[in-house]
């Protein structure tokens, strides 16, 4: 079932503005992570914050973690055309499972 | 370099003509997953193979069938496809070496039922 809301759905800048997008997840989670999916593309791996961090850091991308509202945000600074694409949250509350429950996806639109 | 492989990456196939999607792996790790992910959806878990333990998710219809023969190779059958079932079939791979249950996914294969 699927476990994170992302919101917007639909999120359209221009380019050198900042995204945020958000994710809220139900259960307690071992750590969360967020994809990117270019159209018609396999997803690929951004970032991974674990549930005792709070922020996280690479290159461009900001994520934080807020466990006690069970969220979690995804700034892109400075975004560029190359940025568009759907973005998901993935929460990782499995353990010994080893799956991945995806949420509803921001489409992420960037105009040069 | 290493990577997820589907093939084909677009397949056309007819109303209850079964199916088969293929995908290969050059990573070397022990968890291969299929999603199916319908237009502007999150991605939907059919099964895993955790080395050669199948886990099947308790709403993947019967229709759907998976064979992993060896460590590199995973195959999506589909018995009877209906037109429902069109969509992009994605693979994933994780390590259990890693901590952190990272995935690696293929392109995708889109499938077009007529």
């Amino acid at each position: 079932s699927q476990q994170g809301e992302e919101d917007p759905q639909a999120l359209s800048i221009q380019e050198g503005e900042n995204a945020t997008m958000n994710c809220s997840y139900k259960t307690s989670i071992n750590n969360l992570q967020w994809y990117r999916q270019n159209s018609g593309r396999g997803l690929v791996h951004l970032i991974l914050i674990r549930s005792n961090e709070r922020e996280k850091h690479s290159g461009r991308l900001r994520v934080t973690l807020d466990t006690s509202k069970k969220s979690s945000s995804l700034l892109i600074t400075a975004s560029r055309a190359a940025d568009t694409a759907s973005y998901f949250c993935a929460t990782d509350s499995s353990g010994s499972a080893r799956q991945l429950t995806f949420g509803s996806g921001t489409q992420l639109t960037v105009l040069p | 370099d290493a990577m997820v492989i589907q093939n084909p990456r677009y397949q056309v196939t007819q109303f209850g003509k079964p199916v088969t999607l293929s995908c290969s792996q050059t990573l070397n790790h022990n968890v291969m997953y299929w999603y199916q992910q319908k237009s502007s959806q999150a991605p939907k878990l059919l099964f895993h193979y955790y080395d050669k333990d199948f886990n099947n998710e308790a709403d993947t219809p019967d229709n759907f069938q998976s064979r992993r023969p060896n460590t590199s190779f995973c195959f999506l059958d589909i018995r009877s496809p209906g037109l429902g079932d069109a969509a992009m079939y994605l693979c994933a791979t994780s390590s259990v070496k890693s901590s952190y249950n990272e995935q690696f996914f293929g392109p995708g294969t889109r499938l077009t039922v007529l």
